[in-house]
């Protein structure tokens, strides 16, 4: 089955202890991204990754990092967490284009930083 | 830059009756137009697609939205909805001819489908 698949579903973690979400799609998709989804914003950009090595800042980076070492996994990397990047994240991939084609998302990641 | 505006941020609605879902967008290049939905507790699927041609799209389980270009607009509908259409919806937009796929999103509007 053609999916996306994040883990965990759902994280608590304290201020400041690095923490990883990993994300892996099994559909050979060159174009993956990582959003954040807060009450009345939509889903909003955090980085994105063009294909293995090629990755760039969305619209709201600050805080995060990314690696695309392999083709199918593109894990969220939060150094030092902080309250405000409580929220929930979703992983989502798609055939490269140029903007014509569908995003296959993940479950979500329920984020909460205390 | 792009932008997405869902009018409405919660759309309460009988079970068989109609449902209108507005979305405007913002946008100094063409762009492709997209709905997604998300039931509870899961991922985005995608409902429809607007890429070029006929205005009028028809999408998965009974939806169709209009692409109106003068008015920038992009309404989702559907004629008679079902318990099981309880969900928040999504507008979204990608420019065209842009490398990958990035997508810019509406605030969400949130149906909720009374018996």
């Amino acid at each position: 089955e053609a999916q996306v698949t994040q883990n965990p579903r759902y994280l608590i973690t304290v201020t400041g202890k690095k923490l990883t979400v990993t994300c892996s799609q099994n559909m050979n998709h060159e174009y993956m991204s990582w959003y954040r989804q807060d009450p009345g914003l939509g889903l909003r950009q955090i980085y994105y990754s063009m294909n293995v090595e090629v990755t760039d800042k969305g619209d709201v980076p600050e805080g995060y990092k990314v690696s695309r070492k392999e083709k199918r996994n593109f894990p969220l990397i939060l150094e030092s967490p902080s309250p405000n990047q409580t929220s929930l994240y979703f992983c989502a991939s798609s055939p490269g284009g140029t903007g014509n084609t569908e995003a296959f998302f993940g479950q979500g990641t329920r984020l909460t930083v205390v | 830059a792009q932008s997405v505006t869902q009018l409405d941020s919660q759309v309460p609605v009988f079970e068989e009756a109609p449902v209108e879902l507005r979305c405007n967008y913002s946008s100094s290049v063409s762009v492709y137009l997209f709905w997604y939905v998300q039931y509870p507790n899961q991922g985005l699927q995608l409902l429809l697609k607007y890429l070029s041609g006929s205005t009028l799209v028809k999408g998965i389980n009974g939806f169709e939205a209009e692409f109106n270009k003068s008015q920038t607009s992009f309404h989702l509908r559907k004629p008679s909805v079902h318990i099981s259409d309880t969900a928040e919806y999504f507008c979204a937009v990608s420019v065209v001819g842009a490398a990958g796929n990035k997508l810019t999103f509406g605030g969400g509007t949130r149906v909720l489908v009374k018996p």
